[in-house]
C-alpha cells in the first residue's frame, strides 16, 4: 500500500521569502507524484505533477518540486512567496494504470505573512 | 481540463435527514471520485463511481449511508444519508483528465449538519 508523509502541518514564512513544503512517500513500485492546493473556501487545483522524465518540474504560480527517488521525496518549493500563496497545499499520488485513483497526505498549511 | 460543478455549494442540515449532492462535468468520462475532507484534514476517497455499474466503495464507507447515482457519463450524485454532525465535511467530485494521469475536483459542497 502507498501512503504520503507531509512533515509540517503549518508553514509560516514572510512575504518574498523562499519556502519548501515537504512531502515523503513510500510505496513498493513507482508512482505518479502532485502537488496541489486549496485556497480558502475553494476546491483543489492542481499545481504540478511527476509522471516521468526530468525530476524538476515546474507548475503554476511560480512553484516547482523535485521527485528524488532514492528519498522517495517530492517536495514543493518557490523562490518567493506572496501573500496570495496563503493556502492548504496536498501532497498525492497514485499509481500508473490504476484508474487515478490518488492518495492524499495530510495537507499543508501555508501562511504567509507581510 | 474539465470543468466540473457541484451543486449545492454548501447547506447547513438538521440531524437524521439527507442531502443529495450533484456532480456535473463538461466532459464524458467513464470514472468519477467522491472524496471527503473533514474540518481541518486531508481528502479520503469515499467511491469509485463507473457508468453503468455499482459504485465501489472504499473501506469505511458504506452504500447504505452514502449512496451513489452514475446515470449517465457526465453526471453523479452522492447522497449523505441520516446525517449526523460528524458527517459534517466538504465533499468533492473529481474526474480522470482526458487521456492524462491527472484528477480534476470540483469546488467542493461544505456540509454543516447541527
Amino acid at each position: 500500500a502507498q501512503s504520503v508523509t507531509q512533515l509540517d502541518s503549518q508553514v509560516p514564512v514572510f512575504e518574498e521569502a523562499p519556502v519548501e513544503l515537504r512531502c515523503n512517500y513510500s510505496s513498493s513500485v513507482s508512482v505518479y507524484l502532485f502537488w496541489y492546493v486549496q485556497y480558502p473556501n475553494q476546491g483543489l487545483q492542481l499545481l504540478l505533477k511527476y509522471l516521468s522524465g526530468s525530476t524538476l518540474v515546474k507548475g503554476i504560480n511560480g512553484f516547482e518540486a523535485e521527485f528524488n527517488k532514492s528519498q522517495t521525496s517530492f517536495h514543493l518549493r518557490k523562490p518567493s512567496v506572496h501573500i496570495s500563496d496563503t493556502a492548504e497545499y496536498f501532497c498525492a499520488v497514485s499509481y500508473p494504470n490504476a484508474g487515478n485513483m490518488l492518495t492524499f497526505g495530510g495537507g499543508t498549511r501555508l501562511m504567509v505573512k507581510p | 481540463s474539465a470543468v466540473i460543478s457541484q451543486k449545492p455549494s454548501r447547506d447547513i442540515c438538521q440531524r437524521g435527514t439527507s442531502l443529495t449532492i450533484q456532480c456535473q462535468v463538461d466532459s464524458q468520462v467513464t470514472m468519477m471520485f467522491w472524496y471527503r475532507q473533514q474540518p481541518g484534514q486531508s481528502l479520503t476517497l469515499i467511491a469509485t463511481a463507473n457508468q453503468g455499474s455499482e459504485a465501489t466503495y472504499e473501506s469505511g464507507f458504506v452504500i447504505d449511508k452514502f449512496p451513489i447515482s452514475r446515470p449517465n457519463l457526465t453526471f453523479s450524485t452522492l447522497t449523505v444519508s441520516n446525517m449526523s454532525p460528524e458527517d459534517s465535511s466538504i465533499y468533492l467530485c473529481s474526474v480522470p483528465g482526458q487521456g492524462t494521469d491527472t484528477q480534476y475536483f470540483g469546488p467542493g459542497t461544505r456540509l454543516t449538519v447541527l
